[in-house]
C-alpha cells in the first residue's frame, strides 16, 4: 500500500496563476482532508469529505476549491494564487465513518508551494 | 470561538518524563488526539481519546478529562528521536471537522 500520495511535491507560481494539488489514498478510506501548515505553526483546515460525494468547508477555505473525485481522490485547487497561500499542503484521509469512529488520520508528504 | 493552547517549547534530558498539555475550547467535542512531526515531514498519529482517561500505548500515553476540557500527552523513556513537534486536535461539529493546536516543539538533550 502506498498510503496517501500527493502530487506535486514542490510547486512556485506566479500571483495570478492557477493549479490543482492532487491526492489520492489506496486505504478504502471514507473521510478525506486538506490542510496547510504555515512555518511554526499547526494545521489548519481547509476543506474536508467525509463520504464520497461530499465536501464540506474548514476553517480556512476561502481562495480554494475542491473535488472529491471519487472515494480515492480528493484535489484542491488554488483558482488565482496568492503570495498569502504560500505553504506547505497536506492531505489526509480516515477511516472514520461518523462521530463514534476513532479519528486516526494517515498524511501524505506534502506538497511545498511558493507563490511569488 | 474556539481554540487549543499547548505549550510552545518543552526540553527534557534521554530517559526522561514529560508531559504535554493541551487545553481547549471548541464548539463541539467528539475526541482529542496526538500527532508527532519531525522536521520537513508529515504528521503520524499518536492516539486519540473520547472517554475521560489514559490510554497507553508503549512508551506513550494519552489523558483526557471532558469536564475540563484539559487532555496530555506524557512520553516515557525519552529517546533523541523523540525531538519533534507534537500537536493536539480536537475533532468538533459533526464529527468530521478537526481543529489542530498551534504544537508543541519537543527537544530531547543527551
Amino acid at each position: 500500500n502506498a498510503g496517501v500520495t500527493q502530487t506535486p511535491k514542490f510547486q512556485v507560481l506566479k500571483t495570478g496563476q492557477s493549479m490543482t494539488l492532487q491526492c489520492a489514498q489506496d486505504m478504502n478510506h471514507n473521510s478525506m482532508y486538506w490542510y496547510r501548515q504555515d512555518p511554526g505553526m499547526g494545521l489548519r483546515l481547509i476543506y474536508y469529505s467525509a463520504s464520497e460525494g461530499t465536501t464540506d468547508k474548514g476553517e480556512v477555505p476561502n481562495g480554494y476549491n475542491v473535488s472529491r473525485l471519487n472515494k480515492r481522490e480528493f484535489s484542491l485547487r488554488l483558482e488565482s494564487a496568492a503570495p498569502s497561500q504560500t505553504s506547505v499542503y497536506f492531505c489526509a484521509s480516515s477511516p472514520a465513518r461518523g462521530p463514534a469512529s476513532t479519528d486516526t488520520q494517515y498524511f501524505g508528504p506534502g506538497t511545498r508551494l511558493t507563490v511569488l | 470561538g474556539q481554540s487549543l493552547e499547548q505549550p510552545s517549547e518543552v526540553t527534557a534530558v534521554e530517559g526522561a518524563i514529560v508531559q504535554i498539555n493541551c487545553t481547549y475550547q471548541t464548539s463541539g467535542f467528539y475526541g482529542l488526539s496526538w500527532y508527532q512531526q519531525h522536521d520537513g515531514g508529515a504528521p503520524t498519529f499518536l492516539s486519540y481519546n473520547a472517554l475521560d482517561g489514559l490510554e497507553e500505548t508503549g512508551r506513550f500515553s494519552s489523558f483526557l478529562s471532558r469536564s475540563d476540557s484539559y487532555g496530555y500527552l506524557l512520553l516515557q523513556e525519552l529517546q533523541m528521536k523523540d525531538s519533534a513537534s507534537y500537536f493536539c486536535a480536537v475533532r468538533d461539529t459533526g464529527g468530521f471537522k478537526t481543529i489542530f493546536g498551534a504544537g508543541t516543539r519537543l527537544f530531547v538533550k543527551a
